[in-house]
This record gives structure tokens, C-alpha cells and sequence, in this order.
């Protein structure tokens, strides 16, 4: 069974310091992969999603992910974080052909003013 | 406003008490699922449906039942709440052809004590 490691479970960064997270998976599979953000008492929004061609894929809020698949990891960078990027971040996989989604456990970021 | 809707948004009750938590999304969607949400361990999926009519087991289904007898709506039903269901829960919806972008709710805070 594929599973997702976020190993970072809780970071905290100055505003304008630059911001990895990190995101490994289990599958030896073709994958699909996704990073989705919670805002403080909101939802799950899509953040950025990967399914093939390039590798280095840009979401939103100035946020982007490369997938190194030699290193089966979709980490998850931002150059420049806002106080407004505070939010829990979780990177999730699904296998090729397969519906399911597989969360990892999520990394807390808290950003200071 | 294409959305996920999730009634109720909180909810304490006592063990042993039925009940049901509904869900209903607007954008036609095919593909339906209920998560949990507990600290540290991230999301795990409990059900999901890939159509009217069709429901299959997730990763923690042990105490809940589902129903889609619409295609809009995917309620979730605790027969018999325990304590060790306290947890936060999320509706998502998405298209069949592309379960990975799964559209969420806004969750449903469920304390049983």
C-alpha cells in the first residue's frame, strides 16, 4: 500500500524567509500528486497538483512543488513567506489508475510578522 | 457558487446515540468520500463512492455506513458513536474522470462524549 511522509510536522519561519516542505511517498509507481492547504478554520483547498510533463509545477499564492522521481519526494517551496501563508500543508498521492487518495500527515506552518 | 455543504458544522452527542452527518455538492459531481481528520495523522479516508448506488470502503470504515442513493448527496451515518469517533470529518466531491482533484466541504466537528 502506497503511503506519504511529511517529516516536518510543525515550522515556523519569519515573514520573507523562504519556505521547502518536504513531501516523500512510497508507491514505485506512475503517481499523481497533490499539495493541499488548510487555512485556519476553513477547508482543504488544492493548492498545486502534478500529473506528468514538466516536473516542476506552479500552484497558487506564488507556491511551487518539484518531483524528483529518483527520490520519490514532491517537495514544496515558496522564495518569500507571508504572514497569511500560516496554514497546515498536506501533500497527498494517488496511484495511476487508482481513485484513491493517500494524505500524509501534514506539516503546521506558522509564520511570525 | 459551485460547492461542498456539510450539516451540521458541530455536533457533541452521547455514545450510542444514532446519527447522521449530510453532505450534498452541486457540481454534478460522481466521485464522493468521507474523511477523518485526528492530529498527526492526517486524513484518512473512510468511504467513498464512485456513483449513485456504488460505495466502497476507505481506510477507517469500522463504525460508519454511507448511503448514495442521489447522486448530490453522500450522507454518513454513525450507528453507534464511541468516543474514539470525536474527530473532525470532511465531505469531498470530484469527477469520476478525475477523482484526484477532490473539491471539499467544510467539515463537521463531531464530540462524542
Amino acid at each position: 500500500a502506497q503511503s506519504v511522509s511529511q517529516h516536518n510536522h510543525h515550522v515556523i519561519l519569519s515573514e520573507a524567509a523562504s519556505l521547502e516542505l518536504g513531501c516523500n511517498y512510497s508507491y514505485g509507481g506512475t503517481v499523481n500528486l497533490f499539495w493541499y492547504v488548510q487555512y485556519p478554520g476553513q477547508h482543504l483547498q488544492l493548492l498545486l497538483k502534478y500529473f506528468s510533463g514538466d516536473p516542476l509545477v506552479k500552484g497558487i499564492k506564488g507556491f511551487e512543488a518539484e518531483f524528483i522521481k529518483s527520490k520519490f519526494s514532491f517537495n514544496l517551496r515558496k522564495p518569500s513567506v507571508q504572514w497569511s501563508d500560516t496554514a497546515e500543508y498536506f501533500c497527498a498521492v494517488t496511484e495511476f489508475g487508482n481513485e484513491k487518495l493517500t494524505f500524509g500527515t501534514g506539516t503546521r506552518l506558522t509564520i511570525i510578522p | 457558487e459551485a460547492q461542498v455543504t456539510q450539516n451540521p458544522r458541530y455536533l457533541i452527542t452521547v455514545t450510542g446515540k444514532k446519527l447522521t452527518v449530510t453532505c450534498s455538492q452541486n457540481m454534478n459531481h460522481e466521485y464522493m468520500s468521507w474523511y477523518r481528520q485526528d492530529p498527526g495523522l492526517g486524513l484518512r479516508q473512510i468511504y467513498y463512492s464512485m456513483n449513485v448506488e456504488v460505495t466502497d470502503k476507505g481506510d477507517v470504515p469500522e463504525g460508519y455506513k454511507v448511503s448514495r442513493k442521489e447522486k448530490r448527496n453522500f450522507p454518513l451515518i454513525l450507528e453507534s458513536p464511541s468516543p474514539n469517533q470525536t474527530s473532525l470529518y470532511f465531505c469531498a466531491s470530484s469527477l469520476s474522470d478525475s477523482p484526484y482533484e477532490q473539491y471539499f466541504g467544510p467539515g463537521t466537528r463531531l464530540t462524542v462524549t
